[in-house]
């Protein structure tokens, strides 16, 4: 099992460019999260899908859009880019129990926006 | 006031010290904690997760959570200079039941 993947690993975008990141899991499950990591500032939640066909807004939404492909892929859009995008972007997956969420995370995606 | 805080750091322990690192959070509805560790360059990890009060122990960590006082802790005994990581703390809330609420972190050096 490759678990949650991520493409790319790395991107370079001029400000007002857009790209997609793409996430896919092999673990069935059925949530799906997208996080930002900034220095000193821990994980942010962007979205998150807790099922297929449903996303949600996290605490960091503005400037992203998603989409639940199907149960295995849950993809990242940055419409136009801006400089305070640049981050390490993880996917993560888990399965929901009411009293334990082990999120499974994916290698990561350094973005840079100059 | 955040939801989860933790001791930003960094923390420095010798090798086969106890290394504690701590958290508190402001929602008493929250209930399950995770600690998560982060290799420089890597992705989280999970290396525990409690939900009862007291103390769970796997190996060399220990979590302990506290829910009147509101705060859960890891322990690390003999510490290893491969324990050098980033420590975040999670939890959950009853009211949105799938995601994790991170804390900043708690950068822990191990020196032999």
């Amino acid at each position: 099992n490759a678990g949650v993947t991520q493409t790319p690993k790395f991107q370079v975008l001029k400000t007002g460019q857009s790209m997609t990141l793409q996430c896919a899991q092999d673990m069935n499950h059925n949530s799906m999260y997208w996080y930002r990591q900034d220095p000193g500032m821990g994980l942010r939640l962007i979205y998150y899908s807790a099922s297929e066909g449903t996303t949600d807004k996290g605490e960091v939404p503005n400037g992203y859009n998603v989409s639940r492909l199907n149960k295995r892929e849950f993809s990242l859009r940055l419409e136009s880019a801006a400089p305070s995008q640049t981050s390490v972007y993880f996917c993560a997956s888990s399965v929901v129990h009411p009293s334990y969420n082990e999120q499974f995370f994916g290698p990561g995606t350094r973005l840079t926006v100059l | 006031q955040k939801e989860v805080e933790q001791n930003s750091g960094p923390l420095s322990v010798p090798e086969g010290a106890i290394a504690s690192l701590n958290c508190t959070y402001s929602d008493r509805g929250s209930q399950s904690f995770f600690w998560y560790r982060q290799y420089s360059g890597k992705s989280p990890e999970l290396i525990m997760f409690i939900y009862s009060n007291g103390d769970k122990e796997d190996g060399r960590f220990t979590a302990q959570l506290n829910k009147a006082s509101q705060y859960v802790s890891l322990l690390i005994r003999d510490s290893q200079p491969s324990d050098s990581a980033t420590y975040l703390c999670a939890l959950t809330r009853g009211s949105t039941l799938g995601r994790l609420y991170f804390g900043r972190g708690t950068q822990l050096t191990v020196w032999p």
